[in-house]
């Protein structure tokens, strides 16, 4: 079935450096959407970036990712990271739309320090 | 921000107690998915329903497990007979497309 993998479950950064947190997936269907979610403490999940196109760089809100289904990868990164960043970060995969199910990483907190 | 309307937010219930959360997906969003989060933020797929329809299921913990999403009526997810391994975030989701949409979440404590 689906999988998402995110290898690192805590990455610690000091304010103003650059993130780059992993995303890697693996599923037999040659057209899947990736997202990232952030979730903050005590918040549900809500949607940072989406991609459906390979070689295609998405950005929103400072973050971007590039979808690059050769290396079937979705890596999150921003170049300055702020203390407002700290949170969980989510990888998900959908292999379609309709009943196809939102699959998970493992998820990646990210702690941002002054 | 999130149009996906979860209801109680917060439910406390007795080992053996039936627990009743309730959703309102975004309007026009014909998929509706119910996710458990657990004390160690993993994410755990329930059940999806598009319209009234069941989708896909997990083999639903001993059928303690039951949900519906009956037309012109919030969806549900019930749990028979509450269990502390119950304790979690139980998130709906819903999606018109590809994005799928949060609420923001019912966070069920087993005492």
């Amino acid at each position: 079935g689906d999988s998402v993998t995110q290898t690192e479950g805590l990455v610690t950064l000091t304010e103003g450096l650059p993130v780059m947190l992993n995303c890697t997936y693996q599923t037999i269907y040659s057209n899947p959407f990736l997202f990232w979610y952030v979730q903050h403490l005590n918040e549900s999940p809500r949607l940072l970036l989406k991609s459906f196109t390979d070689n295609k760089r998405t950005e929103h809100q400072g973050f971007h990712a590039t979808l690059h289904k050769s290396s079937s990868s979705f890596h999150l990164q921003k170049s300055s990271a702020q203390l407002s960043d700290s949170a969980l970060y989510y990888c998900a995969l959908r292999s379609g739309t309709g009943g196809y199910k939102v699959v998970f990483g493992s998820g990646t907190r990210l702690l941002v320090s002054p | 921000n999130s149009k996906v309307i979860q209801t109680p937010r917060y439910l406390v219930k007795g080992q053996g107690q039936k627990a009743k959360m309730r959703c309102i997906p975004e309007k026009g969003h014909p998929v509706v998915f119910w996710y458990q989060q657990n004390k160690n933020n993993e994410f755990k797929f329930l059940i999806n329903f598009q319209n009234q329809e069941v989708l896909q299921q997990i083999d639903m913990t001993e059928k303690r497990f039951s949900a519906e999403c009956p037309s012109n009526s919030p969806c549900s997810l019930e749990i028979q007979s509450s269990e502390a391994g119950d304790s979690a975030l139980y998130l709906c989701a819903s999606s018109l497309s590809a994005e799928v949409f949060f609420g923001k979440g019912t966070r069920l404590t087993v005492v």
